[in-house]
């Protein structure tokens, strides 16, 4: 079967710094996702790792290590925009995009 | 450029009852996915089509669930004589290509009386 493990909740203060983690057991691998999620909104896409280490975008990094099947988000400079879901996904191997969804971890910033 | 838009954002439907949802890909993307959301669970892999092809359905209920992606027209993800546990938010995403990441719609929240 397929596992993707996120905390469901957590909560930080505007400008701190937060780490979400993610942990997966699947069948197949083909690089790992980060979507945001703000309420009754789609999901937008924040990262792609496919290979090991730090991928960094402004105030978002995601890193990943495929031997130990894990991976984070990390957010800087939390600022209140940033109270959403961060969903974790992995794509199968199929050559398109079938994505196993954790299911997702609610951040909430508080001033 | 306008994204992936789904219609209705909210739709009620009876026991019984079909449920029609829409979905029209951002312009130039021809391949498109449904998800399922359930309450307190991760978003669930339905169905890849391309136009005029289902490519995978490995996720779609054996019964009472279709979809199709005509060759004009937005996709549909039919479910006829919905049941309560059908009540979830669907969402529809779409690519220009296989291994392109995928741009999410905003949902259709189902809700089954």
């Amino acid at each position: 079967g397929q596992n993707i493990d996120q905390p469901t909740e957590m909560t930080a203060t505007e400008g701190a710094i937060v780490q979400i983690n993610c942990t997966y057991q699947t069948s197949g691998f083909n690089g790992l996702f980060w979507y945001q999620q703000h309420a009754g909104e789609a999901p937008t896409f924040l990262s792609y790792n496919v290979l090991d280490g730090l991928e960094e975008k402004g105030r978002f990094s995601s890193f990943l290590s495929r031997s130990k099947g894990y991976s984070y988000l990390l957010l800087k400079e939390l600022q209140m925009k940033d109270s959403a879901s961060y969903l974790c996904a992995v794509a199968m191997n199929t050559g398109f995009q079938k994505l196993v969804f954790g299911t997702g971890t609610r951040l909430l910033v508080s001033p | 450029n306008a994204g992936v838009m789904q219609n209705p954002r909210h739709l009620v439907r009876r026991r019984g009852q079909e449920a029609r949802l829409r979905c029209s890909p951002m312009k130039g993307h021809s391949h498109v996915y449904w998800y399922r959301q359930l309450p307190e669970e991760g978003l669930k892999f339905m169905v890849y089509l391309q136009k005029e092809n289902i490519i995978d359905e490995s996720g779609m209920p054996k019964e009472r669930f279709s979809a199709e992606f005509p060759k004009e027209g937005p996709s549909i993800l039919r479910i006829q004589q919905v049941v309560r546990g059908d009540s979830a938010a669907y969402f529809c995403a779409s690519s220009p290509s296989p291994s392109e990441k995928l741009f999410f719609g905003s949902g259709t929240q189902l809700s089954v009386l």
